[in-house]
């Protein structure tokens, strides 16, 4: 079975500090592919970041990287000088095997709010 | 610029009726997905369809149906709702190849069923 585990339902920081969110998985798959989602209120989702399993050296998009630690099975998400339009739900997303014609599960979701 | 639409934002059905949600993407892509979206427990997979005609159950077919007659569209069909089917509907579509394929999105279709 394939799981996504995010174990921060909601998390609040001030403009500017960085801010780390925390998603664990379980795939039995060799080969996998993981994603950062981000949902802001009341609009579309949108991909933040991805990563393949493949390969060690971790994902950055500007101010978003991740840890992937594939032994522990652990995938966060870390966004550096945070901005208010950064105020979104943040969703960790498994995609195992290699195509794409494969499903994607999805976390429960990180509710992250940047205070003024 | 990439589209997935969503034929309702909203909709208010009664239960026991029948409801179509309906999902169109502009990107000729091969791969269709329609989630449900619910607080706590975040996204989880109705149907999906890698290609015309095709698809495979996800996590929680139970009490829906999809029909996917055209590449560009697929459809998801309540053939009785329910008043546990009340949610957010996510429709997307995603870049063909391997595993790191992009999903896009539709604005969601948030159903009442009363």
């Amino acid at each position: 079975a394939q799981t996504v585990t995010q174990s921060q339902p909601e998390m609040s920081v001030q403009e500017a500090e960085t801010v780390t969110l925390s998603c664990t998985y379980d795939t039995s798959e060799n080969n996998y592919y993981l994603f950062w989602y981000k949902q802001p209120p009341s609009r579309q989702m949108i991909l933040v970041i991805r990563q393949e399993a493949y390969k060690q050296q971790n994902a950055t998009e500007n101010r978003f990287s991740v840890n992937f630690q594939k032994a522990a099975k652990s995938f966060s998400l870390k966004i550096s000088d945070s901005q208010l339009g950064d105020t979104a739900m943040y969703f960790c997303a498994l995609s195992p095997g290699y195509s794409s014609a494969s499903k994607i599960i999805f976390g429960s979701g990180t509710r992250l709010s940047i205070r003024p | 610029d990439v589209k997935v639409t969503q034929s309702s934002r909203y909709l208010v059905k009664r239960t026991g009726e029948k409801v179509f949600l309906e999902c169109v993407q502009d990107m000729d892509h091969e791969n269709m997905f329609w989630y449900r979206q619910d607080p706590g427990l975040g996204l989880r997979l109705i149907y999906f369809s890698y290609d015309v005609k095709m698809k495979e159950k996800g996590d929680i077919p139970e009490g829906y149906s999809v029909s996917r007659e055209k590449k560009e569209r697929f459809s998801l069909i309540l053939e009785s709702a329910s008043t546990n089917q009340t949610s957010m509907y996510l429709c997307a579509s995603r870049t063909p190849g391997q595993g790191n394929g992009e999903l896009f999105f539709g604005e969601g279709s948030r159903l009442t069923v009363l």
